[in-house]
């Protein structure tokens, strides 16, 4: 089928710690992939993407890759900042046209100093 | 421009009345989406606009549920009869018609029915 698998939260960790959120996929083919994040508040803006396989996403510390061996795009941050406390949603796009997007349920990460 | 816009930010209404949403896109992006965001769940696709052409509906919009952009601009989201069930964040989403355009969220349309 379609879907987009990502680990459960919250995450909770100390300022300067390193981030790991797992995010796996099923599709055919090998579909656009998208981390978005919501801040409290506000609405969801894309943090990164990548496009096709072994590619990496980077923006703001934040670093994906797609991995097509193991269908996954897992969000990484070496040092992780009070600020980046917000709920973060994978996302692929659906294989079958108009680019719809297919959203994991969300993972809520809250960062402490 | 300010990016995707919305109206209004909450709607609080009584099981069975009927709702309607507003979405005003960034001025050229030509494709629209709606999503439904329900509580600890990623956002789900309701449907899709190229100008003012509806061209995908999901099965999760209901007879109940009809949406319009009648000038290929901004769109409408109207939800009859509505029921406890309905109750949800409404996201629009808009892009440019080019490959794989990111799309722009508005901040979204908080939908209580009591």
């Amino acid at each position: 089928g379609n879907s987009v698998t990502q680990m459960e939260g919250p995450v909770t960790l100390s300022e300067e710690a390193f981030l790991t959120i797992n995010c796996t996929y099923t599709a055919t083919g090998y579909p656009s992939l998208f981390w978005y994040v919501q801040y409290p508040g506000e609405g969801l803006q894309l943090l990164l993407k990548a496009t096709k396989a072994d590619d990496k996403g980077s923006n703001k510390g934040f670093e994906a890759t797609y991995r097509k061996e193991t269908t996954s795009f897992h969000l990484e941050k070496g040092s992780v900042q009070v600020s980046d406390s917000a709920v973060y949603f994978c996302a692929r796009m659906f294989s079958g046209g108009y680019n719809k997007l297919i959203f994991g349920a969300g993972t809520r990460l809250a960062v402490h100093p | 421009d300010t990016g995707v816009s919305q109206d209004p930010r909450h709607k609080i209404t009584k099981r069975g009345q009927n709702v309607t949403f507003r979405c005003d896109p960034i001025s050229e992006h030509n494709r629209l989406y709606w999503y439904r965001q329900t509580l600890g769940q990623g956002p789900e696709f309701l449907t899709y606009f190229q100008n003012e052409a509806q061209l995908e509906k999901s099965r999760l919009l209901s007879d109940r549920f009809s949406a319009e952009r009648p000038k290929g601009s901004f769109s409408t989201l109207e939800i009859q009869r509505t029921e406890q069930g309905d109750s949800a964040m409404y996201l629009c989403a808009s892009s440019l018609n080019s490959g794989m355009s990111e799309q722009y969220f508005g901040p979204g349309t908080r939908l209580t029915v009591t």
